[in-house]
């Protein structure tokens, strides 16, 4: 089945040290997005990429890094310098062309311990 | 630039009852607009779309949605609530052509017996 993988669920990091999540899409989808959800603060963009080698910044991109290689995956790396970084991170990807309907991962739940 | 309000953070109602979900929605250009549910601990499944042609539009569960341009609104609504809806629900907007979907703070509904 086509979909998105995020991996993993759940992550626990020390204070200090760089992680990085996973997102993995089979979906033949050109752009991908990563975002951040807070409680009661809805979805906030950190990067996204409309193809590969190429990405942008979006809202919140202060002390998060990203690649994209490869068509199929999106990597999203927590450095140090996020000063706040427990949170829900949840991947997507959607065609390149509008509507701009969005397809999510299961999300992984980052902790900083 | 683009922006989503959604009225309410928590809405209850009980089961058999009428769900009407708020959003109003702000944009520079004509939108493209979408409901998304998601379930604890998981990602975001899109309920429905407006993108172009018939305002009211019918999404998956029994949900609908009407696009009314006068009042820049999309509240989602279903005739009768049942217990499994109960989740969080989030209104989002993309600019027409563009690819950025941007989220608004989201609604928890709780079902009650």
């Amino acid at each position: 089945d086509g979909g998105i993988t995020q991996s993993p669920k759940y992550l626990f990091r020390k204070e200090g040290q760089n992680v990085t999540l996973s997102c993995e899409q089979n979906l033949n989808h050109d752009a991908m997005y990563w975002y951040r959800q807070d409680p009661g603060q809805g979805l906030r963009l950190i990067y996204y990429s409309q193809i590969v080698n190429d990405f942008q910044k979006g809202d919140i991109a202060e002390g998060y890094s990203v690649s994209r290689e490869k068509k199929e995956s999106f990597p999203l790396t927590v450095t140090s310098a996020q000063k706040n970084p427990t949170a829900f991170y949840l991947c997507a990807s959607s065609i390149s062309g509008p509507p701009t309907e969005a397809f999510f991962g299961q999300g992984t739940r980052l902790t900083v311990v | 630039a683009q922006s989503v309000t959604q009225l309410g953070s928590h809405v209850s109602v009980s089961e058999g009852a009428l769900v009407l979900l708020r959003c109003n929605y702000s944009s520079s250009v004509p939108p493209y607009l979408f409901w998304y549910v998601q379930y604890p601990n998981q990602g975001l499944q899109l309920l429905l779309k407006y993108t172009t042609g018939a305002t009211l539009v019918k999404g998956i569960n029994g949900f609908e949605a009407e696009f009314k341009k006068s009042e820049t609104s999309f509240h989602l609504t279903k005739p009768s609530a049942h217990m499994s809806d109960a989740a969080e629900y989030f209104c989002a907007v993309s600019p027409t052509g563009f690819q950025k979907l941007v989220f608004g703070t989201g609604t928890r509904l709780l079902v009650s017996p």
